[in-house]
């Protein structure tokens, strides 16, 4: 899978949004993008993916840049229930399955 | 939405003995379950992957004597730690991978805190 590279750690204040930036300079063609996040002694938790539009659910936005060298996760108005860390993934989909490769990820403060 | 079901939520057991932790999909299939490791304030580590009716994959690195992985359904992946020692205390989270695997996306258990004592 290609590599990502993300910030270290973030803050926002509560109910600003969050853009939590990732580059993924050698993706390839058929990688898919996908957004996770961790909170403290939990499971991951899956956010949202692309692969070259940008998308939209309840939960974020996903903005991925025309060469898909890098994409933002936007978190709209941020709670402190949103503090975590994110995990920026890139997913190869090959014939069958394929896993997924977590990173250190951005560790996002959210304060009040 | 997807829900996967990870048990125990945590287990402390004595040097030697062997615990079991299964993870089950319960609102969908699941024909790949991926098996992680997170070590304090480290990111997720891949351990295995199995699929279901076949022998499980394992990362290099990981002793497949030691955990004992089986896919015996499409609902239900089990990890077993045998003879357990406390450098296997960990947090193990099993993951599930069901619908088009072109482009859905694995859903996680709540993970198992496991301390070896």
């Amino acid at each position: 899978d290609a590599k990502t590279t993300q910030p270290t750690s973030m803050d926002c204040a509560e109910g600003r949004a969050a853009n939590l930036p990732c580059n993924h300079s050698t993706i390839s063609g058929n990688e898919y993008v996908y957004w996770y996040r961790q909170i403290h002694s939990q499971g991951p938790q899956y956010i949202i993916h692309g692969l070259k539009n940008n998308e939209t659910n309840e939960m974020a936005s996903l903005i991925i840049t025309e060469d898909r060298k890098s994409s933002t996760l936007i978190l709209p108005h941020a709670t402190l229930r949103d503090t975590a860390v994110y995990y920026c993934i890139v997913r190869v989909m090959n014939s069958g399955y394929s896993t997924l490769t977590f990173g250190k990820g951005t560790m996002l403060l959210v304060s009040p | 939405g997807a829900v996967v079901s990870q048990h125990p939520s945590w287990v402390i057991c004595k040097s030697g003995t062997s615990v079991k932790i299964e993870c089950r999909s319960l609102d969908f299939q699941a024909t790949t379950m991926f098996w992680y490791r997170q070590f304090p304030k480290q990111s997720l580590m891949l351990m295995a992957t199995s699929n279901e009716g076949s022998k499980a994959t394992y990362e290099q690195g990981v002793e497949k004597d030691k955990f004992l992985i089986n896919h015996a359904s499409l609902t239900l992946s089990t990890l077993t730690v045998t003879s357990a020692h406390p450098e296997d205390s960990s947090f193990y989270i099993c993951s599930a991978l069901g619908g088009n695997p072109y482009n859905s996306p694995l859903h996680f258990g709540n993970g198992t805190r496991l301390t070896v004592t």
